[in-house]
């Protein structure tokens, strides 16, 4: 079982271009979550969705948006890259009812 | 806002010895706290957790202490092990909408050092 996998694992990218951070788990968990990681910040959460359809808007979302077409899926997109958007990024999960969330790898993101 | 504060951005201690790596919080409708603890190059994992109607849970060498009077919990681990040396979260959940799926709100995180 390989859990939470996350695409790619690093990526250096130009300010304006587009970008997409995929993530898949193979738990089932109904909820999946995007955090990004800043040196004296700790996690903050970008974006979530509780089941496969729905989404909702965590506490740093602007210039990113995410979409759940079925369970396991979970991507970020970066519509138009600016450098304050450079972090390391993780995908997690969690089952109904339960608050312990499972994190992938990370994808280490640097735009220029 | 910081509603989880982890004031402390690193310990180091020596093989053997206790590590108490604290954290406070400020939303008081804060009822159960994580401990998550990350390698470099590494997702977070879960490491333990306490509800509000405990004051101590402990898992082996882990121990978290929760002050609810003073908005304030603590991990102990005892002994610490070279392989304990990595960054740990502080984490609480909250809830909006009556949905079961708590959002988690990370404290900034805390370096530990465990030298041989």
């Amino acid at each position: 079982i390989a859990g939470i996998t996350q695409a790619p694992t690093s990526q250096i990218l130009a300010a304006g271009r587009r970008m997409t951070l995929r993530c898949t788990q193979d738990m089932r968990h109904n909820a999946m979550y995007w955090y990004r990681q800043d040196l004296g910040l700790g996690l903050r959460l970008i974006h979530y969705s509780n089941t496969a359809g729905t989404t909702g808007k965590g506490e740093v979302p602007d210039g990113y948006s995410v979409s759940r077409a079925n369970t396991d899926d979970f991507p970020l997109t970066l519509a138009s890259a600016v450098p304050s958007q450079t972090s390391v990024y993780f995908c997690a999960s969690s089952d109904l009812g339960k608050d312990t969330q499972y994190f992938g790898p990370g994808t280490r993101l640097t735009v220029l | 806002d910081q509603q989880v504060k982890q004031n402390s951005p690193s310990l180091s201690v020596q093989e053997g010895r206790i590590s108490i790596l604290n954290c406070d919080y400020t939303n008081s409708m804060f009822d159960y706290f994580l401990w998550y603890k990350k390698y470099p190059a590494e997702g977070p994992t879960f490491l333990i957790s306490i509800s509000s109607i405990k004051d101590k849970n402990e898992d082996g060498r882990f121990t978290v202490f929760l002050n609810k009077s003073a908005k304030h919990l603590s991990l102990h681990i005892v002994p610490s092990q070279p392989g304990d040396s990595a960054v740990y979260f502080c984490a609480a959940p909250t809830y909006a909408g009556g949905t079961s799926y708590g959002k988690l709100t990370f404290g900034q995180g805390t370096i530990l050092t465990v030298h041989p």
